[in-house]
C-alpha cells in the first residue's frame, strides 16, 4: 500500500535556527513529489514539485531534495512568518493525478 | 499558476440538508479534483472531475453522497448530500496545471 510519512509531527525553532523536515514515501512508481505550505484556515499553497532522485529546488529560505525513498525540506535561517504546516504529497505513476498526502509537520518559529 | 476561487468560504448547515460548493478557475484546465480535510487531519481525494464525463470517485466516496458537476473547463461543483456531523470538514478544489497541482482556499463546512 502506498504510504507517505512525515516527521517530525511538530517542530519548534528559534528564529535563525536552520532545520529539515522529512517525508518518506512508498509507491510503486513515482510521478512526482509535492511540497505545500498550509496556514490555518487556508488552502495549501504550492511550493515545489520534484520528479526524480537527485533533484533539488529552492525558493527563498526553503530547499527541497529528493531521493528514491524520501524528500527533505530544508529551512535555512527561518523567520516567524515561516510558521505553518508543511505538507508532502506523492503522485503515483499509475494513477497519474491523485495526490497521496502525509499528515504534515507543524512548524513554529519563535522570534 | 492557476488562481482558484470557491464559494461559499464557510457554512453552517443542519443535518439532513445538502450544500453545493462551487469552484471557479481563472484558466481552462483539464483535470479538477475535490479533496476533503477533516479536522486536524491531512487531505484525502474525494473524486476527479473531468469535463464531459462522469466523475471518478475514490474508495469510500460515492456519487449519491457527493455528486459532482463539471459543465466546462473552468468550473465545477461538489454537493454534500444528506449531511451528518461527520461531514464537517474543509472541502478543497484543486486543479492540475503543467504537472503542478494548485488548491483553492477551501470551504469550511460545519454540520449541526
Amino acid at each position: 500500500e502506498d504510504q507517505v510519512t512525515q516527521s517530525p509531527e511538530a517542530l519548534r525553532l528559534q528564529e535563525g535556527e536552520s532545520s529539515s523536515l522529512n517525508c518518506s514515501y512508498t509507491v510503486s512508481g513515482l510521478r512526482g513529489l509535492f511540497w505545500y505550505r498550509q496556514d490555518p484556515g487556508k488552502g495549501p499553497e504550492f511550493l515545489f514539485t520534484l520528479y526524480s532522485a537527485g533533484e533539488e529546488k529552492e525558493k527563498e529560505r526553503l530547499k527541497a531534495t529528493l531521493t528514491k525513498k524520501e524528500s527533505f525540506l530544508h529551512i535555512t535561517a527561518p523567520k516567524p512568518e515561516d510558521s505553518a504546516t508543511y505538507l508532502c504529497a506523492v503522485q503515483e505513476a499509475k494513477s497519474s493525478y491523485k495526490l497521496i498526502f502525509g499528515s504534515g509537520t507543524r512548524l513554529l518559529v519563535r522570534p | 499558476s492557476a488562481v482558484i476561487s470557491q464559494k461559499p468560504s464557510r457554512d453552517i448547515c443542519q443535518r439532513g440538508t445538502s450544500l453545493t460548493i462551487q469552484c471557479q478557475v481563472d484558466s481552462q484546465v483539464t483535470m479538477m479534483f475535490w479533496y476533503r480535510q477533516q479536522p486536524g487531519q491531512s487531505l484525502t481525494l474525494i473524486a476527479t472531475a473531468n469535463q464531459g464525463s462522469e466523475a471518478t470517485y475514490e474508495s469510500g466516496f460515492v456519487i449519491d453522497k457527493f455528486p459532482i458537476s463539471r459543465p466546462n473547463l473552468t468550473f465545477s461543483t461538489l454537493t454534500v448530500s444528506n449531511m451528518s456531523p461527520e461531514d464537517s470538514s474543509i472541502y478543497l478544489c484543486s486543479v492540475e496545471d503543467t504537472r503542478e497541482q494548485y488548491f483553492g482556499p477551501g470551504t469550511r463546512l460545519t454540520v449541526t
